[in-house]
């Protein structure tokens, strides 16, 4: 079956560290794109990638990184810069054209 | 930025009435979305409606646009207990590229047995 993954389900983090969400996507889709959801909000854009080498920041990138070497993975790198990272990191992709998003199951990132 | 604002906040009522969400946004758009989330889980794309459309159905699903006045209403005729998610509008910039989409703060559904 095409869908798109993200793992892990549930992350931790300690204070000062970084961590990576993984994003994989069997669609043959050609862009991908990294959302951030807070508690009773809607989703905030983190970074989008429209081809393979290469990617935009979105709204809110300050204390994220990406990497897009394969056009099946978009991994999401949170950094020890992101001052408030606890949140629902939510992957996606989209054919090109008028068309909806497939979005993956999300990843809940907690800082203990 | 948050383009979209939905309408009520939050909404709760008995299976078998119908619910209506309201979807306002505040600049030129190339097409309109709408995508239900269950409590902890991805978004599900449900509806696509282009600017130049007006109203589109899916099932229960009947979805308007009123480019006019910046605004959109999802309306679930016959809900049910399985409807209860929040309700999410998207919309698409009307320059060229990809479609990158801006989501609003979304609409909670209780649907009530």
């Amino acid at each position: 079956d095409g869908g798109i993954t993200q793992s892990p389900k549930y992350l931790f983090r300690k204070e000062g560290q970084n961590v990576t969400l993984s994003c994989e996507q069997n669609l043959n889709h050609d862009a991908m794109y990294w959302y951030r959801q807070d508690p009773g909000q809607g989703l905030r854009l983190i970074y989008y990638s429209q081809i393979v080498n290469d990617f935009q920041k979105g709204d809110i990138a300050e204390g994220y990184s990406v990497s897009r070497e394969k056009k099946e993975s978009f991994p999401l790198t949170v950094t020890s810069a992101q001052k408030n990272p606890t949140a629902f990191y939510l992957c996606a992709s989209s054919s090109t054209g008028l068309n909806g998003y497939t979005f993956g199951s999300g990843t809940r990132l907690t800082v203990v | 930025s948050q383009q979209g604002e939905e309408d009520p906040q939050a909404l709760s009522i008995q299976e078998g009435e119908n619910a209506t969400m309201n979807c306002s946004y505040k600049t030129s758009i190339n097409n309109l979305q709408w995508y239900r989330q269950n409590s902890g889980r991805g978004l599900v794309h449900l509806i696509l409606i282009r600017s130049n459309e007006r109203e589109k159905h899916s099932g229960r699903l009947r979805v308007t646009l009123d480019t006019s006045k910046k605004s959109s209403s999802l309306l679930i005729t016959a809900s049910r207990a399985a409807d209860t998610a929040s309700y999410f509008c998207a919309t698409g910039p009307s320059s060229g590229g990809y479609n990158k989409l801006i989501f609003g703060a979304g609409t909670r559904l209780a649907v009530h047995p």
